[in-house]
């Protein structure tokens, strides 16, 4: 169906080194992707997004790629920081549609000190 | 600035009982989306509305759920007759208003039905 999935439910990574969350997403009507963090009692917080007609976009530390053939998107935090420890998801949209958001089911990022 | 603000943000609630969770995007946002979370799970889309107009509600479970935002500002989420499986975090989503734009979530209203 419609939705958007994780390859790995929890990963777990030394402090100061770079981490990768990966994302397998099924609707070829996507065109619009991102990358959402949430912490414990909180709502998703924005990380950085990516339109269907890039490959790759940068903000600070972060990182998102798109493959488009192979329907894939992941994330790279470089230099992951205790900070950064929360569950990531994925979500994409459509153009066409309201906006509305599919999400992945989450990763669990666990930054050991 | 003043984010996406939710309440109230726990409800316990009785199977049987009505609930009814409100939600205060950020001004001047036109578009409002309720998501329904579960333990573990990501976000699942329940309803949108552009301004005071519901335009998809295609996500919302049962005819017990019903939505409003009648002056296209402050937003309720009402279930009805909760049930155990209605046990969710919900959330609430303001963005300014094309499909591209950020959506700003709000806290959640964790809700457990006994």
């Amino acid at each position: 169906g419609e939705s958007v999935g994780l390859h790995l439910p929890t990963l777990s990574v030394q402090e100061g080194d770079n981490s990768i969350i990966n994302c397998a997403y099924s609707n070829s009507a996507s065109d619009y992707f991102i990358w959402y963090k949430q912490e414990s009692g909180k709502g998703p917080q924005f990380i950085i997004d990516i339109r269907s007609n890039m490959d790759k976009r940068q903000g600070q530390r972060v990182t998102v790629l798109l493959n488009k053939t192979v329907k894939h998107l992941s994330l790279q935090i470089a230099a992951t920081q205790p900070g950064d420890s929360a569950v990531y998801f994925c979500a994409e949209t459509a153009l066409s549609s309201t906006g509305k958001l599919i999400f992945g089911q989450g990763t669990t990022l666990q930054v050991k000190p | 600035g003043a984010g996406v603000s939710q309440s109230p943000r726990y409800k316990v609630a009785k199977r049987g009982q009505d609930v009814a969770l409100r939600c205060d995007p950020i001004s001047g946002h036109v578009s409002l989306f309720w998501y329904q979370q579960a333990l573990g799970q990501g976000p699942e889309f329940l309803t949108y509305f552009q301004n005071e107009a519901q335009l998809d509600k295609s996500g919302l479970p049962s005819d017990r759920f019903f939505a409003e935002r009648p002056e296209g500002s402050v937003s309720t989420l009402k279930i009805q007759r909760t049930q155990q499986e209605d046990s969710a975090v919900y959330l609430c989503a303001s963005s300014l208003g094309s499909s591209y734009n950020e959506q700003f979530f709000g806290p959640g209203t964790r809700l457990t039905v006994l």
